[in-house]
């Protein structure tokens, strides 16, 4: 089976700087995937790697090392919108996508 | 319709009925998948189809069955309502299933066994 881990909660004030982790063990890998989920929403797409490094996009950024599994989600100047879970997504060698439990993001003014 | 649709929005069953969960897409995606989220648990895969003629099992495909007789329809089917089917479940599709597609999700169906 697939073993995918991101903390439960975090919290961040408003304007600061916050960074999701990820850590993954699958059998084979063919990219990793950051989703946004508002509560009581549908999972949308934030982000994709599938080769080592960084990948920013506005204010969010992904970064991957294959190597040591790992993978983490930047979000700076953090806004009440951001309010939200982050889902971290890891597609297989067999190209289906296993899902973490998701982390729980609050910014408090 | 734009994107994908989910019906019914929200379903209280009795356990031992049977039901359908109907999903729609109009981006004419070859891939299609059902989800079911629970807390603590994440999303997990029931049943997938990467084109039509075609489905297969995900991770937790037990009590559920699919079929995907055109590129836009994918119904999910509990044959026998169970409590333990509670949850929200997802309809997402992709272009392809091809390793960098991401995946677009419908709204969501929230259903109860009681």
């Amino acid at each position: 089976g697939q073993n995918i881990d991101q903390p439960t909660e975090m919290t961040a004030t408003e304007g600061a700087i916050v960074q999701i982790n990820c850590t993954y063990q699958t059998s084979g890998f063919n990219g990793l995937f950051w989703y946004q989920q508002h509560a009581g929403e549908a999972p949308t797409f934030l982000s994709y790697n599938v080769l080592d490094g960084l990948e920013e996009k506005g204010r969010f950024s992904s970064f991957l090392s294959r190597s040591k599994g790992y993978s983490y989600l930047l979000l700076k100047e953090l806004q009440m919108k951001d309010s939200a879970s982050y889902l971290c997504a890891v597609r297989d060698g067999d190209y289906k996508l296993s899902f973490g439990a998701g982390t729980t993001v609050t910014v408090r003014a | 319709i734009a994107g994908i649709t989910q019906a019914p929005t929200s379903q209280i069953l009795a356990a031992g009925r049977r039901m359908t969960l109907r999903c729609t897409q109009d981006m004419r995606h070859n891939a299609m998948y059902w989800y079911r989220q629970d807390l603590g648990l994440g999303l997990r895969l029931i049943h997938y189809s990467n084109t039509a003629g075609t489905t297969g099992k995900g991770e937790v495909p037990d009590g559920y069955s699919v079929s995907r007789a055109n590129t836009d329809d994918f119904p999910l089917t509990l044959a026998s309502a169970v409590p333990s089917q509670t949850s929200v479940y997802f309809c997402a599709s992709s272009s392809s299933g091809g390793a960098g597609d991401e995946q677009f999700f419908g709204p969501g169906t929230r259903l109860t066994v009681l």
